[in-house]
């Protein structure tokens, strides 16, 4: 059982490049979401599904976009992007409803964007 | 929004010491609480968790949880450190029925460091 699964686990890019950051649980959980941690800041949302197909924003959703087409994956593209999107990135993923768990979290994509 | 306040961002201590974390939120209701722990270069662990029932949480490696309602808190605590506490813990909130019912909302984090 592998849990909640990111790639790459490090990565660096020039401004205005584009990437994905992958994000798999093989769980059957429902919900799924992308934080960022940044120091001192704690982790803030980016972005959120509840299901397949189902996506919202989160607290810092601006410069990033998400799909969910499965249950199992839910990655996170960066467009274009900025020094200011260095970061640490935690997928994470959890049960809701009468079987609602904890959330599960990825180890950590560390993003330089230089 | 919900927001969540841990008070110290940096406690220091000797082994054997005491700990207690502070962590308060803003919005009550139903909620559930957590305390996740991040040793360095590492992703985030769950330390334990509140969803219902007793208030005294007890979780892994000796720490423990009291849920205050009143004072919408859920201080973390542990007798006696060791040096191999040293890490970042965070405490969460999430909201448990709601258009937000999934969303975690986190505190700054606090960190902790224990001198042997």
């Amino acid at each position: 059982n592998a849990g909640v699964t990111q790639t790459p686990k490090f990565q660096v890019l020039k401004t205005g490049q584009s990437m994905t950051l992958q994000c798999a649980q093989d769980m059957n959980h429902e919900y799924m979401s992308w934080y960022r941690q940044d120091p001192g800041m704690g982790l803030r949302l980016i972005h959120y599904s509840v299901g397949a197909g189902i996506t919202d924003q989160g607290e810092v959703p601006n410069g990033y976009n998400v799909s969910r087409s499965t249950t199992e994956d839910f990655p996170l593209r960066l467009l274009s992007a900025a020094p200011s999107q260095t970061s640490v990135y935690f997928c994470a993923s959890s049960f809701l409803g009468a079987r609602i768990t904890e959330a599960f979290f990825g180890q950590g994509t560390r993003l330089t964007v230089v | 929004a919900q927001s969540v306040s841990q008070h110290n961002h940096h406690v220091i201590l000797s082994e054997a010491a005491s700990l207690e974390l502070g962590c308060n939120y803003s919005y009550g209701g139903t909620v559930n609480l957590f305390w996740y722990v991040q040793y360095p270069g590492q992703h985030l662990q769950l330390l334990l968790k509140y969803f219902s029932g007793d208030p005294l949480v007890k979780g892994i490696k000796g720490f423990e949880a009291e849920f205050i309602k009143s004072k919408f808190s859920f201080n973390l605590r542990k007798p006696s450190v060791q040096w191999s506490d040293t890490a970042e813990y965070f405490c969460a909130v999430r909201q448990g029925r709601g258009s937000t019912l999934g969303r975690l909302y986190f505190g700054r984090g606090t960190q902790l460091t224990v001198w042997p």
